[in-house]
């Protein structure tokens, strides 16, 4: 039930958009985003809630299509700072109290 | 307000030996986690606590146990240490509201726990 990130890895340029995608084989109640910098805890970015509430930092974007079970986060214009694992982490009906987390996405951003 | 701290930050240990973990919160939050973090895999939940006296298990909880007497610590406890709990242990906390699906979890820096 580990949701599936894509892709694994990605190599940016500053200035350029990036987009990184989380799917579950269970119909989700709730997505959370985290980043995470090399040595240090996951920090939170984002929660998309099923009826399409959301919250988060101004400057990062998400989506949540309940249907096909996926979350998309979206990085435009990235910075330097923006480098860093990201995690989705899946929340379903009944054990919302818990998360699930995937793999990880590699997020590499360069001047 | 230190948010959630871990202690030790490091540790070494010897196969079968034993060791406990400690993850203090000073933010009143109800629910509590244990990570381990391993390469390519992700976070891991071990176990996990929606209030005091109260504990669960998460994906991967043999091997391990856990207390939450009082709500903010909650300790994570090796009885006989393996080379394969070698980890990253993170601890979270997460508040409880009526919509607490809503809310965030803080980590806590993390343990880096090697087995010998």
């Amino acid at each position: 039930q580990q949701p599936v990130q894509s892709p694994q890895a990605v190599i940016l340029r500053e200035g350029e958009d990036a987009v990184i995608n989380c799917s579950s084989s269970k119909a989700l109640y709730s997505v959370h985003w985290y980043r995470q910098k090399h040595g240090e805890a996951p920090v939170f970015l984002m929660i998309l809630l099923k009826g399409g509430e959301q919250k988060g930092h101004e400057k990062i974007s998400a989506s949540f299509n309940e249907k096909k079970q996926q979350s998309s986060l979206y990085l435009t214009a990235s910075q330097l700072s923006y480098s860093g694992t990201y995690f989705c982490g899946t929340a379903f009906t009944g054990t919302a109290s818990k998360l699930t987390f995937g793999t990880g996405t590699r997020l590499q951003v360069t001047l | 307000n230190a948010g959630v701290t871990q202690t030790p930050k490091f540790r070494v240990l010897k196969t079968g030996q034993s060791m406990t973990l400690l993850c203090a919160q000073d933010m009143n939050h109800e629910y509590m986690y244990w990570y381990r973090q391993d390469p390519g895999m992700g976070l891991r939940l071990i176990h996990y606590s929606v209030g005091e006296g109260t504990t669960a298990k998460g994906e991967v909880p043999d091997g391990y146990n856990v207390s939450r007497l009082k709500k903010q610590n909650f300790l994570l406890g090796l009885e006989s240490a393996a080379p394969s709990q070698t980890s990253v242990y993170f601890c979270a906390s997460r508040h409880l509201t009526r919509t607490s699906s809503y809310n965030e979890q803080f980590f806590g820096p993390g343990t880096r726990l090697t087995v010998l």
